[in-house]
């Protein structure tokens, strides 16, 4: 079946301008992440959706950053004012429902490059 | 707050080879640790997860193993291809938290 699709694949973007970024889960996944990873740097955690609970923003970076998702289907995420250090790769993932065994496993998709000028 | 490394941060031996990749984790309270892989320019893809209840898991010639006590976890690849090639993540899920927290990575490349 399809996996996690990301859009764009690249974004290039100038300073202070808003962009939105897109990713669509596996069907039937009910948790939905994202992720950033700055060059040379691991992946940070930045949001988690589950389901219709109130969504995990411990990790958004700054309140530029802010992300939907519509029950269990995409999800999009803001960045307002883009600033340079805000260039990196961002990732989205889903899973089943995050018990014990393989329906933990959280899979991927390509992820976006964003480069703000 | 966890924090998760992963050391080297850069391996190359010859095709053949079996390696052995390490990963360690400061806060031992956690709910399973799973290992992916990274190509250039693509996302990540889950190799194997193993529960915090479990020592080891395999897949094919990959076998990672956990001791949860002492905080570590390493990735034992056999005989090893030239498309392994690629940057090894781990990244653990501590109790009662969904987010994973990630090391900075392995690159592995495996030279013909």
């Amino acid at each position: 079946g399809a996996g996690v699709s990301q859009s764009p694949s690249n974004k290039v973007t100038e300073k202070g301008k808003d962009v939105e970024l897109r990713c669509d889960p596996i069907s039937g996944h009910t948790a939905l992440y994202w992720y950033r990873q700055r060059l040379g740097q691991g992946l940070e955690f930045l949001i988690y959706f589950q389901g219709n609970s109130a969504p995990d923003k411990s990790g958004l970076p700054s309140d530029r950053f802010s992300a939907e998702r519509t029950g269990e289907s995409v999800s999009t995420l803001t960045i307002q004012r883009t600033q340079q250090e805000d260039s990196a790769v961002y990732l989205c993932a889903s899973s089943l429902m995050v018990l014990a065994g393989p329906r933990g496993t959280q899979y991927f998709g390509p992820g976006t490059r964003l480069t703000v000028l | 707050k966890q924090e998760v490394t992963q050391i080297p941060a850069a391996l190359s031996v010859p095709e053949g080879e079996n390696l052995v990749l390490n990963c360690s984790f400061t806060d031992s309270a956690i709910y399973n640790l799973q290992w992916f892989r990274q190509d250039p320019g693509k996302g990540l893809t889950s190799l194997l997860l193993i529960q915090s209840s479990q020592r080891e898991q395999t897949s094919g010639r990959l076998n990672a193993s956990l001791d949860k006590s002492s905080g570590r976890s390493t990735l034992y690849i056999a005989a090893s291809q030239p498309g392994d090639s690629a940057t090894y993540l781990c990244a653990v899920r501590l109790q009662g938290a969904q987010k994973l927290v990630f090391g900075q990575g392995t690159r592995l490349t495996i030279n013909p």
